[in-house]
């Protein structure tokens, strides 16, 4: 089975763009979280999904970030208008709802705004 | 909100030693606790996971104990390998979902 899928790799940009990230969860999975990892903050929880339904997006750092997931296979985070300070590596997990699975990792998106 | 600790930052062994990595977590009232391993550039890859009622679970070379009374968690490494080099990061959960992660540990084996 193929891995948590995301896209871009990398993303360069400026500052005052739209960027927008995506993710296909592993398949069979219900539940999924976007990280986003910096060297001062290290690894740190965005927002995740349960059956698509938002959770928990107390970690959105602002309005500029918003999440979606319009069905079980595809999500997206957004960030409009970027800023330098949203240079980060972000990751897609995804893992069964049942508190006894692993959470899979993506390879992450490596965003730059200039 | 739980706060996830690593002790050392950065760690440097000769290949074949044993190793111990140490997390330490604020709120005993832990799911679950995961370790990850991440190499450079690339995403993080679950290792082991420790479910609130175990002591420890093993998997090859690696062992993880976690004991809640203390908010601790060991990741023990037999005979070390240059391939193990990476940096190895602790997760717990109180809910079984939503993880909080520590800084990890870089660790380098030399050849």
């Amino acid at each position: 089975d193929a891995g948590v899928i995301q896209s871009p790799r990398h993303e360069v940009t400026e500052m005052g763009q739209e960027v927008t990230l995506r993710c296909k969860p592993i398949s069979g999975h219900n539940s999924l979280f976007w990280y986003r990892q910096t060297m001062m903050r290290g690894l740190e929880l965005l927002i995740y999904f349960n059956n698509n339904v938002p959770i928990d997006d107390s970690g959105m750092p602002e309005d500029r970030f918003s999440a979606k997931m319009p069905n079980a296979s595809f999500s997206t985070l957004k960030i409009q208008p970027s800023e330098p300070r949203d240079s980060a590596v972000y990751f897609c997990a995804s893992s069964k709802t049942d508190g006894h699975q692993p959470q899979h990792f993506g390879d992450g998106t490596r965003l730059s705004i200039l | 909100k739980q706060e996830v600790t690593q002790i050392p930052a950065a760690l440097s062994v000769p290949e074949g030693e044993n190793l111990v990595l140490n997390c330490s977590f604020t709120d005993s009232a832990i799911y679950n606790l995961q370790w990850f391993r991440q190499d450079p550039g690339k995403g993080l890859t679950s290792l082991l996971l420790i479910q609130s009622s175990q002591r420890e679970q093993t998997s090859g070379r690696l062992n993880a104990s976690l004991d809640k009374s203390s908010g601790r968690s060991t990741l023990y490494i037999a005979a070390s390998q240059p391939g193990d080099s990476a940096t190895y990061l602790c997760a717990v959960s109180n809910t079984g979902n939503q993880f909080y992660f520590g800084t990890g540990t870089s660790l380098t084996v030399i050849p």
